[in-house]
Parts: structure tokens; C-alpha cells; sequence
């Protein structure tokens, strides 16, 4: 099992181009999320999406937009990328077992974007 | 809103104690506690739910105080592969999916042999 998979890992962008993150999870979980992590500022939730179908906005949802394709797939787009947007982006997912939320976030490995 | 924690950064030496605070000026529903090494993905430590619980693994140990809405992470006798970030996360609400999991800044954590 891979558990959470994050594509790319690496990416530079100019100013103004678009790119989408992909997520993909093979745990069978309702719920994934979308973070990003700059220096200083912990982990902060740009979207989540609570079951297939649904998604909401978190705390820093501005200039990025989110589709949950189906259960297993997440993915973040930045349409037209600024260099604020330079940050570690994480898909993360919840550990369900049956109906019994136990909080445990699986977390891919992270995709490092640089906008300059 | 996210829950603050304290101290920002700590440097021990091993086998010292240490704590770490996290607080929020909202109810909780539950704290959540991972550690970070540079370049990787958090991990997930241990969960408190409201009731006060307090929890162990091993040298390290939580509490939460659901009347203060505070909880603290323990460190006992600090081996050198503690170090790194440690992030508390809260819910104010239950399930999965219902809100995502709000972190704090962060607790850099660095022991010296």
C-alpha cells in the first residue's frame, strides 16, 4: 500500500502559470485535505473535501481551486500561480476505521513549489 | 483560528525533560499531536478527545485540559531522534471530514548529545 501519493514533488513556475497537484490515496478514506506549509506558519488547510462529490473552502482557500475527481483522488490547481503561492503542499488523509474517526492524517510526501 | 503553542523552540540536552503547550481560545473537540523531521511529512503522534484524557506512548505522554482548552505534550529523559517539529492540531467539531485539522506553528525541538 502507498497510502498517499502526491505528484509532482518538485515544481517551478513563472508568475502567471498554471499548474495542477495531484493527489491520490489508496486507503479507501472519505475525507482528504489539502495543506501548505511555508517557514514560520505550520501547516495551514487551503481545502478539504469531506466525502466524494464534496469539497470546502479552508483557512487560505484564495487562488486555488480543488476537484475531488472520485474517493480516491484529490487534486489542487493554482490557475494563475504567484510567487506568495512558493510553499510545501501537502495532501493529507484522515485513518478511518469503519465509522470511527481516529484522527490519524496520513500525509504524502509533499510537493515543493517555487513561483518566481 | 489557529491554537498557539509554546515555546517557540527549545534546545536540551539528551535525556532531558521537556513540555509543549498548545492552546485555543475556541471549545475543542479534540487535540492531535505530530512531529516533523526536516523534508519529510508529519507524523502522527497521539489524539486527545475532550474529557480530559491523557495519553502515553512510550517516554512521551499528552494531556488536555478541556475546561482551558489546553493540552501539553511531555518529552521524558529526551532521546536524539526526538528532535524535529512538533505541531498540535485541534478539531472543534467530530468526525473526519466535518472541518480539517487546524495546526499551530510549531515547537522546534533540538537535542544536543
Amino acid at each position: 500500500n502507498a497510502g498517499v501519493t502526491q505528484t509532482p514533488k518538485f515544481q517551478v513556475l513563472k508568475t502567471g502559470q498554471s499548474m495542477t497537484l495531484q493527489c491520490a490515496q489508496d486507503m479507501n478514506h472519505n475525507s482528504m485535505y489539502w495543506y501548505r506549509q511555508d517557514p514560520g506558519m505550520g501547516l495551514r488547510l487551503i481545502y478539504y473535501s469531506a466525502s466524494e462529490g464534496t469539497t470546502d473552502k479552508g483557512e487560505v482557500p484564495n487562488g486555488y481551486n480543488v476537484s475531488r475527481l472520485n474517493k480516491r483522488e484529490f487534486s489542487l490547481r493554482l490557475e494563475s500561480a504567484a510567487p506568495s503561492q512558493t510553499s510545501v503542499y501537502f495532501c493529507a488523509s484522515p485513518r478511518e476505521d469503519g465509522r470511527l474517526y481516529t484522527g490519524e492524517l496520513f500525509f504524502g510526501e509533499g510537493s515543493r513549489l517555487t513561483v518566481l | 483560528q489557529q491554537p498557539v503553542q509554546s515555546p517557540q523552540a527549545v534546545i536540551l540536552r539528551e535525556g532531558e525533560d521537556a513540555v509543549i503547550n498548545c492552546s485555543s481560545s475556541k471549545a475543542l473537540y479534540s487535540v492531535h499531536w505530530y512531529r516533523q523531521k526536516h523534508g519529510e511529512a508529519p507524523v502522527f503522534l497521539m489524539i486527545l478527545l475532550k474529557g480530559g484524557e491523557q495519553k502515553g506512548h512510550e517516554k512521551i505522554s499528552a494531556s488536555f485540559n478541556e475546561k482551558k482548552q489546553q493540552s501539553s505534550l511531555y518529552l521524558t529523559a529526551s532521546q536524539l531522534s526526538y528532535s524535529g517539529t512538533y505541531f498540535c492540531g485541534t478539531k472543534r467539531v467530530s468526525g473526519g471530514g466535518a472541518d480539517g485539522l487546524t495546526f499551530g506553528k510549531g515547537t522546534h525541538l533540538i537535542i544536543q548529545p
